[in-house]
C-alpha cells in the first residue's frame, strides 16, 4: 500500500526551527518529484517547495525562500523541509505530497500525507 | 507567477443539483490544470487531472473542461458526500499556484 506519513509539527516559538519529515513507502521513492504545501487554519492550500527526484531541481516559494530548505534522502524513502526563522504566518498544517508525471508531461498531485500542524507562537 | 481565481468562493446547492465551479489562470497555461476536492481535516484528494481527465476511482458525476485561460469544474448530480471545498491547480510552470478554494454547502 502506498503511503506517505508526514512527523515533526508541533509547537515552536517565533525565530524557532523545526524539521518535518515524510516518510514514504509502496513505490519507488527516487523516481517521483515531491512538493510540499501547506494550510494555514480555515484558508486555502498554499504551494511551499518542490524537489526533483535526483534533487538537482527546487523550488520555492516567495514566502517561504531563505528560511525553508527542502532535501530528500531516497535510500530512506523520506523527505524533509527544514523550517528556520518561522514566523506566526507560517502556522498552518503542511502536507507532502507526490507529483505523478504522466506520459503527456503532465504533472499532478496523485497522493498526499494526512498533514502535520506546525504552530508559531510565543 | 501564474495567479488562479476561482469563483464562485462559496456556494449552497441541494442534492441533485448541477454544479459548476469557474477556474480563470492569469495567463495561458493550455490544459495544465487540475482539480482537488477537500473536506474538512483530510487531505486533498485528486479529481481531475490535464484540465479534463477523470482520475481512477473518481465519480463519473465529475467533469472538467477548459484550455488556456478559462476551466470549469461540473458536477453533474451532487451527492451527499460532494459538500466540501474544491481547488483547482495549475501545473504549467513552478509555483504549483492555486485556486482560493470554492465550498460547497448544503442548501
Amino acid at each position: 500500500e502506498l503511503q506517505l506519513v508526514e512527523s515533526g509539527g508541533g509547537l515552536v516559538q517565533p525565530g524557532g526551527s523545526l524539521r518535518l519529515s515524510c516518510a514514504t513507502s509502496g513505490f519507488n521513492f527516487s523516481s517521483y518529484e515531491m512538493d510540499w504545501v501547506r494550510q494555514a487554519p480555515g484558508k486555502g492550500l498554499e504551494w511551499v517547495s518542490y524537489i526533483s527526484g535526483s534533487t538537482i531541481t527546487i523550488y520555492y516559494a516567495d514566502s517561504v525562500k531563505g528560511r525553508f530548505t527542502i532535501s530528500r534522502d531516497n535510500a530512506k524513502n523520506s523527505l524533509y523541509l527544514q523550517m528556520n526563522s518561522l514566523r506566526a504566518e507560517d502556522t498552518a498544517v503542511y502536507y507532502c505530497a507526490r507529483v505523478f508525471r504522466n506520459e503527456d508531461n503532465r504533472r499532478y498531485f496523485d497522493y498526499w500525507g494526512q498533514g502535520t500542524l506546525v504552530t508559531v507562537s510565543s | 507567477d501564474i495567479q488562479m481565481t476561482q469563483s464562485p468562493s462559496s456556494l449552497s446547492a441541494s442534492v441533485g443539483d448541477r454544479v459548476t465551479i469557474t477556474c480563470r489562470a492569469s495567463q495561458s497555461i493550455s490544459t495544465y490544470l487540475n482539480w482537488y476536492q477537500q473536506k474538512p481535516g483530510k487531505a486533498p484528494n485528486l479529481l481531475i487531472y490535464a484540465a479534463s481527465s477523470l482520475q481512477s476511482e473518481v465519480p463519473s458525476r465529475f467533469s472538467g473542461s477548459g484550455s488556456g485561460t478559462d476551466f470549469t469544474l461540473t458536477i453533474s448530480s451532487l451527492q451527499p458526500e460532494d459538500f466540501a471545498t474544491y481547488y483547482c491547480q495549475q501545473s504549467y510552470s513552478l509555483p504549483r499556484t492555486f485556486g482560493q478554494g470554492t465550498k460547497v454547502e448544503i442548501k
